[in-house]
C-alpha cells in the first residue's frame, strides 16, 4: 500500500456532465501529479500540483484543472465531459517537485462517460 | 509529444522461464524507469535508471540503460506467478514547467501454467 489514496473507485457520468476526483497524497509529500490512462495505454501525464499552485500541464485542454489543499490534497475537476474521457485517473505524490521519479501512485478512479 | 516504442506488447511465457522487455525511443532522455502495474492498481515503481550505460539489479528483474540514452531494457529471471501483470517502461521529462513521466503502452506479461 503506498499511502496515495484516490475516491471514489468508480464513476460513471453522462457526456457534458462534470466530474471532481480526489486525490489524499502520502503523509509529508507536498507535490501531486494526475495521469490520465486510457484503456490499453500507459498513463499521460495531465498537471502536476507544487505548493497548491499549477506548475506543469502536458497536452490536455482547460477543461482539465485541478486544484491542491493547504493538506497537499488535490483534485482533479474536468468539465463538458466527452466519450473519449473515459479512463482510469491516477494521481501520484511525491516529495517535491524534483523527485518525480520517486513518486507513490494511488489505486485510481475509473471514470466512465455514458 | 515524446513516444516509447515498449515491445513485445504481450508475452505469453511458462513458469520459471527468463522474460526480457524493452522499450525505444528516438529522442534521449536522462532517467529511465520500470514500473508495474496490477489489475485495480496504480503503476509501482520496480528500478530507476540514471546513468547510461547503467546495469541495475532488484532481486529477479535486471534493467539497463542503454548507452545511446534512447533505450532500455527489463529481464526477469526465473519468472513465477506474481509476475503477472504489465510492464512500463518511462522516460522524465521537464515540459512546461515540471518534471512529468512519459510512458510507453505496456507489455502484458501472461504466464501459463
Amino acid at each position: 500500500e503506498t499511502g496515495v489514496t484516490q475516491s471514489p473507485t468508480h464513476l460513471i457520468k453522462t457526456r457534458g456532465q462534470q466530474v471532481t476526483l480526489r486525490c489524499s497524497s502520502q503523509s509529508g509529500h507536498n507535490t501531486v501529479s494526475w495521469y490520465q490512462q486510457a484503456l490499453g495505454q500507459g498513463p499521460q501525464f495531465i498537471f502536476q500540483y507544487y505548493r497548491e499552485e499549477e506548475n506543469g500541464r502536458g497536452n490536455f485542454p482547460p477543461r482539465f484543472s485541478g486544484l491542491q489543499f493547504p493538506n497537499y490534497s488535490s483534485e482533479l475537476n474536468v468539465n463538458a465531459l466527452e466519450l473519449d474521457d473515459s479512463a482510469l485517473y491516477l494521481c501520484a505524490s511525491s516529495l517535491g517537485q524534483g523527485r518525480v521519479t520517486e513518486a507513490f501512485f494511488g489505486q485510481g478512479t475509473r471514470l466512465t462517460v455514458v | 509529444g515524446q513516444q516509447l516504442n515498449q515491445s513485445p506488447q504481450s508475452m505469453f511465457i511458462q513458469e520459471g522461464e527468463d522474460v526480457s522487455m524493452n522499450c525505444t525511443s528516438s529522442s534521449i532522455f536522462n532517467t529511465w524507469l520500470w514500473y508495474k502495474q496490477d489489475p485495480g492498481e496504480g503503476p509501482v515503481l520496480l528500478i530507476a535508471l540514471y546513468k547510461a550505460g547503467e546495469l541495475t539489479s532488484n532481486g529477479r528483474l535486471t534493467a539497463q540503460f542503454g548507452i545511446t540514452r534512447k533505450d532500455s531494457f527489463l529481464n526477469i529471471s526465473a519468472s513465477i506467478p506474481s509476475d503477472v501483470g504489465i510492464y512500463f517502461c518511462a522516460v522524465l521529462y521537464s515540459g512546461g514547467g515540471a518534471d512529468g513521466l512519459t510512458f510507453g503502452k505496456g507489455t502484458h506479461l501472461i504466464i501459463q501454467p
